[in-house]
């Protein structure tokens, strides 16, 4: 079945630092593949998305590339504020679109000034 | 304002007190989900309904039940909470086009729900 691996947290960084979380996936065929960020006390919402391989998802400052020969979708910023502080998950959808999502366990990140 | 809305957002019940969390949307999207948090696990899928009338279990349904009466909502009934449901609880939606979603889910805020 699917799945997704992120890298374990949390995550501590000084301002302005370069950030990157690892998600690697296991999936039949071509999915979908996403970042959504959980800030506290509140439910997830999209990040951003790739839909095929060697897509760039992009969305305030973070950029996520579909590279389907390490099955990755590694998350970037290249400077982190205070206010970038949330849980992030990486997620994929069944193959061929859909809207089942099988998501990471979440990484905690924490910007410090 | 577009939204998905849970309630009650906190509860403290006992063992074997049926209980509901209330889900509704106003994006008037088919496709609908619960999915409940717990730490070092991430997102499972409990149940899932795809329009009106038409409800699927997700990957850890035992011990809950759902209905899609109306498009809007989307309850998740506890018939008998256990302490193994104590957990953070999710309602998503998404449209639905001729190929399934975009995987944009709407989430609402979470119901952190304990039992004792």
């Amino acid at each position: 079945g699917n799945s997704v691996t992120q890298m374990e947290g949390p995550v501590t960084l000084s301002e302005e630092a370069f950030l990157t979380i690892n998600c690697t996936y296991t999936a039949t065929g071509y999915p979908s593949l996403f970042w959504y960020v959980q800030y506290p006390g509140e439910g997830l919402q999209l990040l951003l998305k790739a839909t095929k391989a060697d897509d760039k998802g992009s969305n305030k400052g973070f950029e996520a590339t579909y590279r389907k020969e390490t099955t990755s979708f590694h998350l970037e910023k290249g400077s982190v504020q205070v206010s970038d502080s949330a849980v992030y998950f990486c997620a994929l959808s069944g193959t061929g679109g859909g809207n089942k999502l099988t998501f990471g366990t979440g990484t905690q990140l924490k910007v410090e000034l | 304002e577009a939204q998905v809305t849970q309630n009650p957002r906190y509860l403290i019940t006992v063992t074997g007190k049926k209980l509901t969390v209330t889900c509704s949307q106003n994006m008037n999207h088919e496709y609908m989900s619960w999915y409940r948090q717990d730490p070092g696990l991430g997102l499972r899928q409990i149940y899932y309904s795809m329009n009106v009338e038409v409800t699927d279990k997700g990957d850890v349904p035992e011990g809950y039940k759902v209905s899609r009466k109306e498009k809007r909502n989307f309850p998740l009934i506890l018939e008998s909470p256990s302490p193994n449901q104590t957990s953070l609880y999710f309602c998503a939606s998404s449209w639905t086009g001729p190929q399934g979603g975009t995987g944009e889910l709407f989430f609402g805020e979470g119901s952190r729900l304990t039992v004792l």
